[in-house]
């Protein structure tokens, strides 16, 4: 069971957008900075969305973030098979003293 | 290029230990925080550990608190995770990764396999 929220799956046609949603508490999204992996199978996670909604240099901007309270969304536009993935959440919690992660979105292009 | 290249993974009976190391290389290390991330295998990320850039401050998982102890060598560009009482549970491919999270963990390794396994 994981400290934040995710849905198991998505999906959406190729030129679609889609979003991923990712739910916590008060002591992680609520009151700390939310940032998005995305993790093609087999190879190591890779840094999408930092600070909330920061894209570090590399990323499209097909990729946002956004974060409204406790929860925190990913957003994708323009649906490309290329960005099927895994894609997890992550903030520090402060009540655990610890880093956390979601459990994990699979994102399939239909 | 940043790089962060792990080694030390391997096959260890439960109770046992293992040291983990991170080279890292392509950027000023002792600027950075640190990481160690795990991934069990077909299970998602935990994170495991950080270590500021000077390594007064640490924290650890529950789940490894009291056994895993992190540690760097700024001289030697190198990241380390000593890991005693090995479990199953450990089992997973371990990542170094670069960051904070305000920053993001913005570098990641290519990841080194423990497994724990009589």
């Amino acid at each position: 069971q994981s400290v934040l929220t995710q849905p198991p799956s998505v999906s959406a046609a190729p030129g679609q957008k889609v979003t991923i949603s990712c739910s916590g508490s008060s002591s992680n999204i609520g009151n700390n900075y939310v940032s998005w992996y995305q993790q093609v199978p087999g190879t190591a996670p890779k840094l999408l969305i930092y600070d909330n909604n920061k894209r570090p240099s590399g990323i499209p901007d097909r990729f946002s973030g956004s974060k409204s309270g406790t929860s925190a969304t990913l957003g994708i536009t323009g649906l490309q098979t290329g960005d099927e993935a895994d894609y997890y959440c992550g903030a520090w919690d402060t009540s655990l003293s610890g880093g956390v992660f979601g459990g994990g979105t699979k994102l399939t292009v239909l | 290029d940043v790089q962060l290249v792990e080694s030390g993974g391997g096959l260890v009976q439960p109770g046992g230990s293992l040291r983990l190391s991170c080279a890292a290389s392509g950027f000023t290390f002792s600027h950075e925080t640190m990481n160690w991330v795990r991934q069990a295998p077909g299970r998602g990320l935990e994170w495991v550990s950080y270590i500021s850039n000077s390594g007064n401050s640490i924290y650890y998982a529950d789940s490894v608190k009291g056994r895993f102890t992190i540690s760097r060598d700024n001289a030697k560009n190198s990241l380390f995770l000593q890991m005693s009482n090995l479990r199953a549970g450990d089992t997973a491919i371990y990542y170094c990764a670069r960051g904070s999270w305000k920053s993001g963990l913005d570098y990641w390794g290519q990841g080194t396999l423990v497994t724990v396994s009589s």
